[in-house]
């Protein structure tokens, strides 16, 4: 069974503090690692597709990394607009994609 | 990306009664899926609707609880069925664009009281 843990939990930084979010997986297959950003009350939306250990990808002030066992995002100089909770999900064939908890990230002023 | 809509964005239900969500899409798509996410907690898959056939869903889900119907390649919808307050959650339709990436709608949020 395919399994996905974020950590931290929570995160509170002040704005211009770069810091990363984990997230380890446990999939038979990885076929796919997505990000999400969901603020409250609303859908997650797509970040970013990770396919391979070794991939990179980076928008604005985000970039995620991948390795065989894990996935890091990455925040560059986090502005208060960042604040949200990040979701980490695999798949490994099929179309399921299983979540993680997530990380609720808070930037500061 | 494709542009979902949910309907209703919100609710409040007494027990005992039943919803109908529908979930929009701006573009045909193949497959599309619904989710729960509890409060505080994470997204879990309750079904995948291929249109044209009958919806797939996971452990711990049932067709009886949570009826889904695909028409067409842009329309679904969910039905909580006989709910309780454990019903209370968010629920989510979201598609499959490309390459096993989703794209979620708004939500609905359920109370059941």
């Amino acid at each position: 069974e395919d399994q996905v843990t974020q950590s931290p939990e929570a995160l509170r930084l002040q704005e211009g503090e770069s810091s990363s979010l984990n997230c380890s997986y446990t999939v038979s297959g990885l076929r796919g690692l997505f990000w999400y950003r969901q603020d409250p009350g609303k859908g997650p939306e797509f970040l970013f597709t990770l396919y391979s250990a070794g991939e990179e990808k980076e928008k604005e002030r985000l970039k995620a990394t991948l390795t065989k066992k894990e996935s890091f995002l990455h925040i560059t100089a986090p502005k208060p607009e960042d604040s949200a909770t990040y979701l980490c999900a695999v798949t490994g064939g099929g179309n399921k994609l299983t979540f993680g908890t997530g990380t609720q990230l808070k930037v500061e002023l | 990306s494709a542009v979902i809509s949910q309907k209703p964005s919100r609710d409040i239900c007494q027990r005992g009664t039943s919803l109908t969500i529908q979930c929009q899409v701006d573009s045909q798509v193949t497959m599309m899926f619904w989710y729960r996410q509890q409060p505080g907690q994470s997204l879990t898959l309750i079904a995948t609707a291929n249109q044209g056939s009958e919806a797939t869903y996971e452990s711990g889900f049932v067709i009886d609880k949570f009826p889904i119907s695909r028409p067409n390649l842009t329309f679904s919808t969910l039905t909580v069925s006989n709910m309780s307050p454990e019903d209370s959650s968010i629920y989510l339709c979201s598609v499959e664009e490309r390459s096993y990436e989703q794209y979620f709608g708004p939500g609905t949020r359920l109370t059941v009281t």
